[in-house]
């Protein structure tokens, strides 16, 4: 399996608040990406990363801002988290260094906002 | 644009049955396949790619073959079992984009 973790695994905040996820990998890969999977959508990419600070939207990137300041790290941060953001939330991984290279997902991040 | 899509489910089978789940696509380029499965609770896992036309990817007992003249990569699996019961993804990665593009996810459920 790719080294890749997420925190939390779990969260409950209120409408409002702002949010931060974490995806981790040890496997120094170039390209990191965040999706978020809803009933009838399969998943669909919100934010990805082609190398420490360079990061370009995803298909449904409103309201979400990430960060990446380590090769291993790549956040993606909720300002301020509404109903319609609870969601799964999956990091994944490609390379190490081709954009084109299968891609492996984290254990994924359950956020619910109430 | 590049799109994926699956046969609805829940597809419900009983132990030692065959398996189908059809998977076609519209894309650009030269597009990768892959299938995914996601099992209760879990995140998803790769199942088996094919890279270009009338490749066949195999893991598990599951098979798909990439096949361009009909933009079909359907899932097959001779004999499944209560393990097999997830949530499987059909995905195609643009060559022109690099972006994964995901269908909508088919649930199979064996049953003993």
């Amino acid at each position: 399996d790719a080294g890749i973790t997420q925190s939390p695994r779990h969260k409950v905040t209120e409408t409002g608040t702002p949010v931060t996820l974490r995806c981790h990998q040890t496997e120094n890969h170039r390209y990191m990406y965040w999706y978020r999977q809803d009933p009838g959508h399969g998943l669909r990419l919100i934010h990805y990363s082609y190398g420490v600070k360079d990061t370009d939207k995803g298909e449904v990137s409103d309201g979400y801002s990430v960060s990446r300041s380590k090769t291993e790290d790549f956040l993606l941060t909720l300002e301020s988290a509404t109903s319609s953001q609870t969601s799964v939330y999956f990091c994944a991984i490609s390379g190490p260094d081709r954009v084109l290279d299968t891609q492996y997902f984290g254990p994924g991040t359950r956020l619910t906002v109430l | 644009g590049n799109s994926v899509t699956q046969m609805e489910g829940p597809v419900t089978l009983s132990e030692e049955a065959f398996l189908t789940i059809n998977c076609t696509y519209t894309a650009t380029g030269y597009p990768s396949l892959f299938w995914y499965v996601q099992y209760p609770g879990e995140g998803l896992q790769l199942l088996l790619k094919a890279t270009k036309a009338d490749d066949k990817g195999s893991n598990k007992g599951f098979e798909a073959t990439y096949r361009k003249e009909t933009t079909s990569f359907h899932l097959e699996k001779g004999s499944v079992q209560v393990s097999d019961s997830a949530v499987y993804f059909c995905a195609l990665l643009s060559s022109n984009t690099g972006k994964l593009i995901f269908g909508q996810g088919t649930t199979l459920q064996v049953k003993p």
